[in-house]
């Protein structure tokens, strides 16, 4: 079935310091790749997202490229902030020959924490 | 726009107690999902609806129903609680043609 696996957290990290959480994903048919991120207390709210191989995904500095041949969309921003401090999921949708009704496969999150 | 409501946005249950999670969306999306998110985990799928009066099993489906009977509201029912079911619910919509799924801001229930 399809999956995906993210790097284990909690990541913490010093305000403009370099971010990389990284995602592998396992998928039958022809994935969509998303970020989503989760805010202390809120929903969850898409970042960035690629629809095909070799897309870049980009959103408030964020960054994401579709790697089919590495099966990754690891997630990268160059100086992070102290706003950036949330939870991050990596997810995937097939298109499948329309029997997925683009349902979410999450990974398991990563909790981000930037000081100042 | 209100997007995605739920409620409540908290509440605690005895075990072998009922309730419905409420949600709503005013965006006009056939999609509709139901997730339970646990500690440490990603979301897990409980069901979802591909429109009004059209529902199916997600990944996680035992001791909840749903049903449809509109475009806007999707509520989701727990019968007997148990304390396996305490967890964050969100739930989410979207519009053909788009994988963007669009979350509510969550219920967080326990069960005691």
């Amino acid at each position: 079935g399809d999956s995906v696996t993210q790097m284990e957290g909690p990541v913490t990290l010093s305000e403009e310091a370099f971010l990389t959480i990284n995602c592998t994903y396992t998928a039958t048919g022809y994935p969509s790749l998303f970020w989503y991120v989760q805010y202390p207390g809120e929903g969850l709210q898409l970042l960035l997202k690629a629809t095909k191989a070799d897309d870049k995904g980009s959103n408030k500095g964020f960054e994401a490229t579709y790697r089919k041949e590495t099966t990754s969309f690891h997630l990268e921003k160059g100086s992070v902030q102290v706003s950036d401090s949330a939870v991050y999921f990596c997810a995937l949708s097939v298109n499948a020959g329309g029997t997925s009704y683009g349902k979410l496969t999450f990974g398991q999150g990563t909790i981000l924490t930037v000081h100042p | 726009n209100a997007g995605v409501t739920q409620t409540p946005k908290f509440r605690i249950l005895k075990i072998g107690q009922s309730m419905t999670l409420q949600c709503a969306q005013d965006m006009n999306h056939n999609y509709m999902y139901w997730y339970r998110q646990d500690p440490g985990m990603g979301l897990k799928l409980i069901y979802y609806s591909v429109g009004a009066g059209i529902t199916d099993k997600g990944e996680v489906p035992n001791g909840y129903n749903v049903s449809r009977s509109t475009t806007e509201d999707f509520p989701l029912r727990l019968e007997l609680a148990a304390p396996s079911q305490t967890s964050v619910y969100f739930c989410a919509s979207r519009g053909a043609g788009g994988y963007e799924q669009y979350f509510g801001p969550g219920t967080r229930l326990t069960v005691t």
